[in-house]
């Protein structure tokens, strides 16, 4: 079965500063990747994804994201990190065997200090 | 195009009772997955439906069902309400690999 290890629970890091979020999975086959931000008492908004090709992606507010196929990892980056970031992240691959099916880590809670 | 919708945003409920939840999806999108959020289990996989039939459930006892119409809107029902049933619900819609997420209902059970 699929699985996906965030083993950061809790970072924080300064205004301006750079960030990586690291992300490992496993999935029999190639895997579809995604990095999800939810800001408290909300929903889940995507950040990236990866199906297949370049294996740096790149997202919204900035974001990027580095498959690893070698490493099955997909850390995501910020090159400066600003107060707003502040959020959870949680990466997940998808389930495109019997149905499409997310399994998410367990995210990682950024904190930004000023 | 408006994003995922779902109602109630805020519920609470006392053990022993029923939930419904609804969520609309992204026009033209055929799937909706439901998901619970709790600070203990994280994001679980509920249920999946695409065309009115569900076609994948997690590991969720039967007190958990859906069902969806054929505006692809769709409803999940939590019957005999427990504790352990506080959490985010999350709906997502799609067409594609990506699902887009609504804001989720926010269940409390006292």
């Amino acid at each position: 079965a699929q699985s996906v290890t965030q083993p950061d629970i809790h970072i924080t890091v300064s205004e301006g500063a750079s960030l990586e979020l690291r992300c490992n999975y496993s999935y029999g086959a190639t895997p579809y990747l995604f990095w999800y931000v939810q800001s408290p008492g909300q929903g889940l908004q995507l950040l990236l994804k990866y199906f297949s090709g370049d294996t740096l992606v790149q997202g919204i507010k900035g974001f990027e994201a580095e498959f690893k196929r070698s490493q099955s990892s997909f850390n995501l980056r910020k090159p400066s990190v600003h107060w707003s970031d502040a959020a959870e992240y949680f990466c997940a691959v998808l389930n495109t065997g019997t149905a499409s099916k997310l399994t998410f880590g367990t995210g990682t809670r950024l904190q930004v200090t000023l | 195009k408006a994003g995922v919708t779902q109602t109630p945003r805020y519920l609470i409920k006392t053990r022993g009772q029923q939930v419904t939840l609804s969520c609309s999806p992204i026009s033209g999108h055929r799937s909706v997955s439901w998901y619970q959020q709790t600070p203990g289990q994280g994001l679980q996989f509920l249920f999946e439906y695409f065309s009115e039939t569900q076609r994948n459930k997690g590991n969720f006892p039967g007190r958990f069902s859906g069902r969806q119409f054929s505006n692809s809107r769709s409803e999940m029902n939590v019957s005999t309400l427990e504790l352990g049933d506080s959490a985010l619900y999350l709906c997502a819609s799609w067409t594609g690999p990506e699902q887009f997420f609504g804001p989720g209902t926010r269940l409390t059970v006292l």
